[in-house]
């Protein structure tokens, strides 16, 4: 599986757009980019996931640039409940491991 | 839809003991499911990947006779910590592949906090 580089850590103020970074220069054709996120002592949670099309569900949106060397995780309107561990995972369809990087802390400031 | 639960969410135990931690996906079906380790401020680590009715695959370095998984049916896996020592002190979370899904979401379970004495 390709490798995914995160920053660290980000600040959002709540109520506005969170947009979490990752590079997967690696990517191979047939790999997904998928992103989950991990509240404290919880386990993750999937957010989305995507091919090469930007994707939009009730929770996310998934911005994949074209040559889907890197893409960009979007929350809205972040919360103070979105602050988790958010975690870029690049892994093929079905029957592939999830491999976790050390993803990036996101902090939603009130 | 898509649940997973795990079974104790916290266990203490004394050293040498053997504790079993359950997983089950109660919605669907899981032909797959995983076995992650976390430490405090550590990202999460494959363990095992288990398919419903056969013999679970082992990560590298992941003693297999310490770690007994059993997945004997397809909403239930269970992982026995044997012998359990401080070392194997960790946050153990399970996950489950739907066997109808075409893509590779994983749905995972809350986690099992296990501090041995």
């Amino acid at each position: 599986d390709a490798k995914t580089t995160q920053p660290p850590s980000m600040d959002c103020a709540e109520g506005r757009a969170a947009n979490l970074p990752c590079n997967h220069s690696t990517i191979s054709g047939n790999e997904y980019v998928y992103w989950y996120r991990q509240i404290h002592s919880q386990g993750p949670q999937y957010i989305i996931h995507g091919l090469k099309n930007n994707e939009t569900n009730e929770m996310a949106s998934l911005i994949i640039t074209e040559d889907r060397k890197s893409s960009t995780l979007i929350l809205p309107h972040a919360t103070l409940r979105d602050t988790a561990v958010y975690y870029c995972i690049v892994t093929k369809t079905s029957g592939s491991r999830l491999t976790f990087g050390e993803g990036t802390q996101l902090t939603v400031n009130p | 839809g898509a649940v997973v639960s795990q079974h104790p969410s916290r266990v203490i135990c004394k050293s040498g003991t053997s504790v079993k931690i359950e997983c089950r996906s109660l919605d669907f079906q899981a032909t797959t499911m995983f076995w992650y380790r976390q430490f405090p401020k550590q990202s999460l680590m494959l363990m095992a990947t288990s398919n419903e009715g056969s013999k679970a695959t082992y990560e590298q370095g992941v003693e297999k006779d310490k770690f007994l998984i059993n997945h004997a049916s397809l909403t239930l896996s269970t992982l026995t910590v044997t012998s359990a020592h401080p070392e194997d002190s960790s946050f153990y979370i399970c996950s489950a592949r739907a066997a109808t899904s075409s893509y590779n979401e994983q749905f995972f379970g809350p986690g099992t906090r296990l501090t041995v004495l």
